[in-house]
């Protein structure tokens, strides 16, 4: 399968706990977002790399948020001390190089439940 | 700054009858617009782009949408719904301009119900 990976695809932890999540884009791909979903409404944007490195980041990114993507390749999205209010489908989605008028392919996501 | 408005949270038709999910934008620049759709549990699907050219562009599964830039809109369409047409159905902008960034904003979605 060639398209955008992520995992898990599902998490369900403690508040407080620390969580991190994967996204493996698409091989040819350097521009890599990371959006955020809650239920009935449309995704967020949290992110942007280009390569490694992190271009963009919404004001919804707390300081318990923190993206990396070390070698330009897949990227990590840790969220520390969780709360209830971090319970959502976070989706990561990437696209072509140097064409920004291309679209975006998104993963599965990764639902998180925080109880 | 960029928004979408989908003012329709579900729009219901029979099999077979045209399908149509509106959308309207606001962007500073020119729009790059965008439809995704979204079944139960999963991400986005792409359907279709309006970049630059022809007002009507086509995509997947039957679908096209109608860029209108008078009136900053760009509903989705389908001639004929299938059942498996149910779904999310999402609308997205980006500023077309270099310093606008590559964020996507989204509209708030629309479910689509066909009924056989």
């Amino acid at each position: 399968d060639t398209g955008v990976s992520q995992d898990p695809r599902h998490k369900i932890t403690k508040r407080g706990q620390n969580v991190t999540f994967r996204c493996d884009p698409i091989s040819e791909h350097n521009r890599l977002y990371w959006y955020r979903q809650t239920l009935g409404q449309g995704p967020e944007f949290l992110t942007y790399f280009q390569n490694e490195a992190q271009l963009e980041k919404s004001r919804l990114l707390s300081d318990r948020f923190s993206a990396e993507r070390p070698k330009g390749s897949f990227s990590t999205l840790e969220i520390q001390r969780t709360e209830q209010g971090d319970s959502a489908m976070y989706l990561c989605a990437s696209s072509f190089p140097d064409r920004k008028n291309t679209e975006a392919f998104f993963g599965q996501g990764t639902r998180l439940t925080v109880v | 700054a960029q928004s979408v408005a989908q003012p329709e949270d579900q729009v219901n038709v029979a099999e077979g009858n045209p399908l149509t999910v509106k959308c309207t934008y606001s962007v500073s620049g020119n729009p790059y617009l965008f439809w995704y759709v979204q079944y139960p549990n999963r991400g986005l699907q792409f359907l279709l782009k309006y970049i630059t050219g022809d007002n009507l562009v086509k995509g997947s599964y039957g679908f096209e949408a109608e860029f209108n830039k008078s009136q900053t809109s760009f509903h989705l369409k389908k001639p004929s719904a299938l059942v498996s047409d149910s779904a999310l159905y999402f609308c997205a902008v980006r500023d077309a301009g270099k310093a606008a960034g590559n964020k996507l904003t989204f509209g708030g979605g629309t479910r689509v119900l066909v009924k056989p």
